[in-house]
């Protein structure tokens, strides 16, 4: 299947500081990547789907000045998780639409913030 | 949006078949029915994906009925490594869901030797 990185697998940061995360389609033009949070023991929810060239949309529930998004090329989307504070600790994944057919995701980035 | 319904937790042993059932009465006519795989710590695995009838690939099969309002994930002769998390979502055909793709609670499935 199609190859969907992120950047990094994981960060550990101090409360209040931000981070970004990275998502690349590695073989694939994706005009739409999403964004996913996942606590333990529990299913993915999905915070917001990123639209290159185009603001993205969030998901009832999820603070967009807290959780920027930036889908600047049609292989890179970012998420920043701004102000973290250690509730934001989490298991954060994308997902790009491949045009060729099907969905698929990274690897994951967990974020511990202290 | 399709809400899917799958057993929380499945047992096993090693070399059984396993069947996944899973109820999404509210599919609309251009959603498809995918199935993922995740292992802890991991991003979601695509297994298999299909729209109505029968889908096999070298992993897992997929059935679909007519009516199209469950579906069921086969896998041949499963093993301890297959011991996972499983997904069943419906979208991915356009309509008002936009392509998102949303996740239930999916089927802990535990393979023992």
């Amino acid at each position: 299947g199609a190859v969907v990185s992120q950047h990094p697998s994981r960060v550990i940061c101090k409360s209040g500081t931000s981070v970004k995360i990275e998502c690349r389609s590695l073989d694939f033009q994706a005009t739409t990547m999403f964004w996913y949070r996942q606590f333990p023991k529990q299913s993915l929810m999905l915070m917001a789907t990123s639209n290159e060239g185009s603001k993205a949309t969030y998901e009832q529930g999820v603070e967009k000045d807290k959780f920027l998004i930036n889908h600047a090329s049609l292989t890179l989307s970012t998420l920043t998780v701004t102000s973290a504070h250690p509730e934001d600790s989490s298991f954060y994944i994308c997902s790009a639409r491949d045009p060729r057919g099907g969905q698929f995701f990274g690897p994951g980035t967990r974020l511990t913030v202290l | 949006l399709a809400k899917t319904t799958q057993p929380i937790s499945m047992d096993s042993y090693e070399g059984q078949e396993v069947n996944i059932t899973c109820s999404h009465n509210n599919i609309a006519t251009n959603d498809y029915i995918t199935w993922y795989q995740q292992f802890p710590s991991q991003g979601p695995r695509f297994i298999i994906q299909g729209y109505k009838t029968k889908v096999t690939n070298e992993v897992a099969s997929l059935f679909i009925p007519a009516d199209r309002k469950s579906s069921t994930l086969s896998l041949p002769r499963v093993s301890l490594s297959d011991t996972a998390v499983y997904y069943c979502l419906v979208g991915l055909g356009g309509g008002n869901q936009g392509g998102k793709l949303i996740f239930g609670q999916g089927t802990e499935l535990s393979v023992k030797p």
